[in-house]
């Protein structure tokens, strides 16, 4: 397997423009989880899917923030409108539903994202 | 969520064991403890976790204490590779959250 793929792998953008970060999670993976690192603040979890389905998006700065996943082998994090704090690195990552106890977690390379 | 405490950063010479330390006082009686680290550059990757028996595999060593309120992680030879960010992360149950600290970056020197 090609592990969890990340798409775009840098993302430049300006102030107020939509962006839309993609992945692939690992072909089998039930859960699905979008993660955000900056300096600042560190590894922060915005929102997680389970069978295609959110189960917590606690961690969703705000309304500008959405996240879908239309089937267990796509999903979508998109910031309308961006700013210039959401400059981040985002992840992506994956697992399977091996027990409570053994949540391995696979992640994506990230994707840079820098709005101007 | 269970609090844990790292050393900001530790420093190791290449092929010498490094320990990296972590306390969670507060963890409770069926947390697991899981280990992370992030490469430069990368997504973080699994390491190792344990509940109360000292754990082994490929990557390292767990050695978790009686009392289960400090852990810590046995690199028992470092490599240039191992220079990252370790994170120590109580695992509180649920849908598989992880919470995700400052961690330890460690640094290893040829």
């Amino acid at each position: 397997d090609a592990g969890v793929i990340q798409s775009p792998r840098h993302e430049v953008t300006e102030m107020g423009q939509e962006v839309t970060l993609r992945c692939k999670p690992i072909s089998g993976h039930d859960y699905l989880f979008w993660y955000r690192q900056t300096m600042m603040r560190g590894l922060e979890l915005l929102i997680y899917f389970n069978n295609n389905v959110p189960i917590d998006d606690s961690g969703m700065p705000e309304d500008r923030f959405s996240a879908k996943m239309p089937n267990a082998s796509f999903s979508t994090l998109k910031i309308q409108p961006s700013e210039p704090r959401d400059s981040a690195v985002y992840f992506c990552a994956s697992s399977s539903l091996g027990g409570l106890q053994d949540p391995e977690q696979f992640f994506g390379p990230g994707t840079r994202l820098t709005v101007l | 969520d269970a609090k844990t405490t790292q050393p900001n950063s530790m420093e190791s010479n290449e092929e010498e064991p490094v320990h990296l330390p972590c306390n969670h006082s507060t963890i409770s009686g069926t947390d697991y403890i899981h280990w992370y680290r992030q490469l430069p550059s990368q997504g973080p990757e699994y390491v190792i976790h344990g509940l109360t028996s000292n754990v082994n595999n490929r990557m390292a060593s767990l050695a978790i204490a009686e009392d289960r309120k400090s852990s810590t992680l046995i690199l028992h030879r470092a490599t240039l590779r191992d220079a990252a960010v370790y994170y120590c992360i109580p695992f509180s149950g649920g849908y598989n959250k992880l919470i995700f600290g400052a961690g330890t970056r460690l640094a290893v020197h040829p």
